[in-house]
C-alpha cells in the first residue's frame, strides 16, 4: 500500500513569491492535514481538510491556504512568501469514520516538502 | 491553549540500555495521545493511546497513558543504534466546533544510541 506522497521534495522561492505544495493521501483516507516544522520548532498544525471541506486551521495568517480535491488529494498554497516560511511542510492523512467528527485512527505522514525562501 | 511538554530534550545511551521518554499534556477534552518516531523525514506512527487503551506494546517498545497525571511514557528496552531518532508525542483534543483531529505536538526527545 502506497503511503502519503508529497511533491515537490524541495522548493526554492524568493520573498514575495507564491508556493504550491501537493499531497496525495493513503488510498481510502479522506482526511488530509498540513503541518509546518520550522528549524528548532515542533510540528505546528496548519490546516485540516475532510471530504473536500476545510474543517479547522491553526494560528497561521490567511496567506496560508489550501484545498482538497474530489480524489482527496490536497494543495497547500503560501502567498507573499516571507523568510520565516522556510520550513519542512508535512502532510498527513487518516481515516475518518462517517458521521463522527473524530475517529481513533492515527495520522500517517508523508516525507514532506522542504521550502526554502531566499 | 493545548500544550505538550516532552522530557528530556535529548538523551545519549549505549546499545542495550533501557530508556524512558516522558510526555505531559494540557488539552481541552482529551481524545488520544500518539507517539511518533522521526528519523530524517516522515514521522512514523508508533502508538495511539486512548481512554480505552492506556497501554500498548510492540516488540521492545511500550507506552503507558496516565490520564490522572495527564502524562505518558515511552519505554524502549535493549536499545539499538537504529532506535536513534527524534521521538514525538502528540495529543488530540476536541476543538470548539465539536470535532477533533487537531494534533498538538511536543518538541520531541532526541535519542542517540551509541554502539
Amino acid at each position: 500500500e502506497a503511503g502519503v506522497t508529497q511533491s515537490p521534495t524541495h522548493l526554492i522561492k524568493t520573498r514575495g513569491q507564491q508556493a504550491t505544495l501537493r499531497c496525495s493521501p493513503i488510498s481510502g483516507h479522506t482526511s488530509v492535514y498540513w503541518y509546518q516544522q520550522a528549524l528548532g520548532l515542533g510540528l505546528q498544525f496548519l490546516l485540516w481538510y475532510d471530504e473536500g471541506e476545510e474543517r479547522n486551521r491553526g494560528n497561521f495568517p490567511p496567506r496560508f491556504s489550501g484545498r482538497q480535491f474530489p480524489n482527496y488529494s490536497s494543495e497547500l498554497n503560501v502567498n507573499a512568501l516571507e523568510l520565516e516560511d522556510s520550513a519542512l511542510y508535512l502532510c498527513a492523512s487518516s481515516l475518518m469514520i462517517s458521521g463522527r467528527g473524530w475517529s481513533n485512527q492515527p495520522q500517517h505522514f508523508g516525507d514532506g516538502t522542504r521550502l526554502s525562501i531566499l | 491553549e493545548d500544550k505538550v511538554v516532552q522530557s528530556p530534550l535529548s538523551l545519549v545511551v549505549h546499545e542495550g540500555d533501557t530508556v524512558t521518554l516522558n510526555c505531559s499534556y494540557e488539552v481541552t477534552n482529551f481524545r488520544s495521545l500518539l507517539w511518533y518516531k522521526q528519523e530524517k523525514k516522515a514521522p512514523t506512527f508508533l502508538f495511539m493511546l486512548t481512554s480505552s487503551g492506556i497501554e500498548k506494546k510492540s516488540g521492545r517498545l511500550s507506552s503507558i497513558l496516565d490520564k490522572k497525571e495527564l502524562s505518558s511514557i515511552l519505554n524502549i528496552t535493549a536499545t539499538q543504534t537504529g532506535d536513534s531518532a527524534i521521538y514525538l508525542c502528540a495529543v488530540e483534543g476536541v476543538i470548539s466546533s465539536g470535532s477533533a483531529r487537531q494534533l498538538t505536538f511536543g518538541s520531541g526527545t532526541q535519542l542517540t544510541v551509541l554502539p
